[in-house]
Formats: structure tokens, C-alpha cells, sequence
């Protein structure tokens, strides 16, 4: 079982409709879960953090975590086709260790 | 530009050569990070650290691969006797911890561009 599992994608979906992304992961105790974004050719880009139960919304972005559920999720409402890249799903399982998803690809369709 | 830049950008090698990169961290950042990434995958934690320490380092890294900070700066990864699955995107980040504890934000990574390998 991998550490952190996301659906490889591509997910599509039309200009102006939500885009819901997906995560889970494996260690129970960890604490720190992030969202990046990476476009292609690029390096990934810090886009939300999240640390506690519940949503956290910023502009366009929501995360959501269920610890319980060991489930993680990123909601991109509005999606722009400038949106479309590979959203990585990563957890800190404590230490100094970051563990990424392999990365679900959007593709948003103007 | 004051981002974590990486050099080269491109290396393109023979298997069974040597090879080195180097990062330099956002000024103010006191951990650095080396990550691996090939295509269709997420980047691989390889090694970090905290200033001049290296405070640790994946299993998954042979002895081949080793990675310096001194004085708590720059960063160079090296990886000897190239082999063609060492071809990857090495990714090199950093952000700013406090010194002793972990803190929640661990995680909250800057990368620079990467430096791609390339081993024939």
C-alpha cells in the first residue's frame, strides 16, 4: 500500500465547474497535509495547507480533512483552464519527512 | 531572483560518470530538502537538512548518492557511477523551521526548478 494515493487522472471538467480532487494516506498519526500544484515542465507549488479537521477555503480553493477517514481533498470552484496541471496531494508523517501522492492530472476545458 | 535556484538545469552524462548539483535555498531558510521525481510520479524524499546537519536521509538512497550543506548554504547532491535509472529530476527545496522542535508547518515546501538528469 503506497503512503499517500491519489487517482492519476486526468480528471476533466468544463470551464466554470467545481473540480474535486482526492487523496488518501496510510500513516494514521500524521499531522500536516498539503496540496500542490505542478505544470508541466515545472517544479510544485505550494498551493494549501491544512492541519485540522474540517474545510479551509482560500479564494477559488477549499481544502477539506478527515482524519478519521485518512482522507484529504482539494475543491477548485470556478476551474479556469489556466487551472489545468498536476495537483500533488502531500503528508508530513511526522519528522522532516514530506510524502507525496503521485499526482492526480486536471485538464479544464474552456 | 530570490528563489531557490539549482544548477544545471540539464545534465546530460554517461553511465558510470560522476555528477553534481547544487541548490541555493532561499537566503533566510534554515531547512533544505532533495527530492527525486520521473515522470508520471510524485517527488521522492531523498535527503534534508536543518542548517549544516543532515538530519535524514531515505533508505532508499545507495551509497552512491551523497549530499553536503556546509556552513549551512548552498547544498550539493552527488551521485557517483551513474547508473541509467538515476535518470530523474532532481528537485531541491527549503523553508523555515524552528531549530529544534517540528513544527506543524513542516511541509510548506519552496522547490527550485530542478536540475534533469540524463544518463546514456
Amino acid at each position: 500500500q503506497k503512503e499517500v494515493e491519489q487517482n492519476s487522472g486526468p480528471l476533466s471538467v468544463p470551464e466554470g465547474a467545481i473540480a474535486s480532487l482526492n487523496c488518501t494516506y496510510s500513516d494514521r498519526g500524521s499531522q500536516s497535509f498539503f496540496w500542490y500544484r505542478q505544470y508541466s515542465g515545472k517544479s510544485p507549488e505550494l498551493i494549501m495547507s491544512i492541519y485540522s479537521n474540517g474545510d479551509k477555503e482560500d479564494g477559488r480553493f477549499t481544502a477539506q480533512l478527515n482524519k478519521a477517514s485518512q482522507y484529504v481533498s482539494l475543491l477548485i470552484r470556478d476551474s479556469q483552464p489556466s487551472d489545468s496541471a498536476t495537483y500533488l496531494c502531500a503528508v508530513n508523517t511526522g519528522g522532516f519527512k514530506t510524502i507525496f501522492g503521485a499526482g492526480t492530472r486536471l485538464f479544464v476545458k474552456a | 531572483d530570490t528563489g531557490v535556484s539549482q544548477d544545471p538545469r540539464h545534465k546530460i552524462t554517461k553511465r558510470g560518470q560522476n555528477v553534481t548539483f547544487r541548490c541555493d535555498p532561499i537566503s533566510e531558510h534554515n531547512r533544505l530538502y532533495w527530492y527525486r521525481q520521473t515522470l508520471g510520479q510524485g517527488p521522492e524524499f531523498l535527503t534534508y537538512f536543518q542548517n549544516e546537519a543532515q538530519l535524514e536521509k531515505s533508505r532508499l538512497l545507495s551509497d552512491r548518492f551523497s549530499a553536503e550543506r556546509p556552513k549551512g548554504s548552498f547544498s550539493t547532491l552527488e551521485i557517483q557511477r551513474t547508473e541509467q535509472g538515476d535518470s530523474a529530476m532532481y528537485l531541491c527545496a527549503s523553508s523555515l523551521g524552528p531549530l529544534a522542535a517540528i513544527s506543524s508547518n513542516t511541509g510548506e515546501l519552496f522547490f527550485g526548478e530542478g536540475s534533469r538528469l540524463t544518463v546514456l
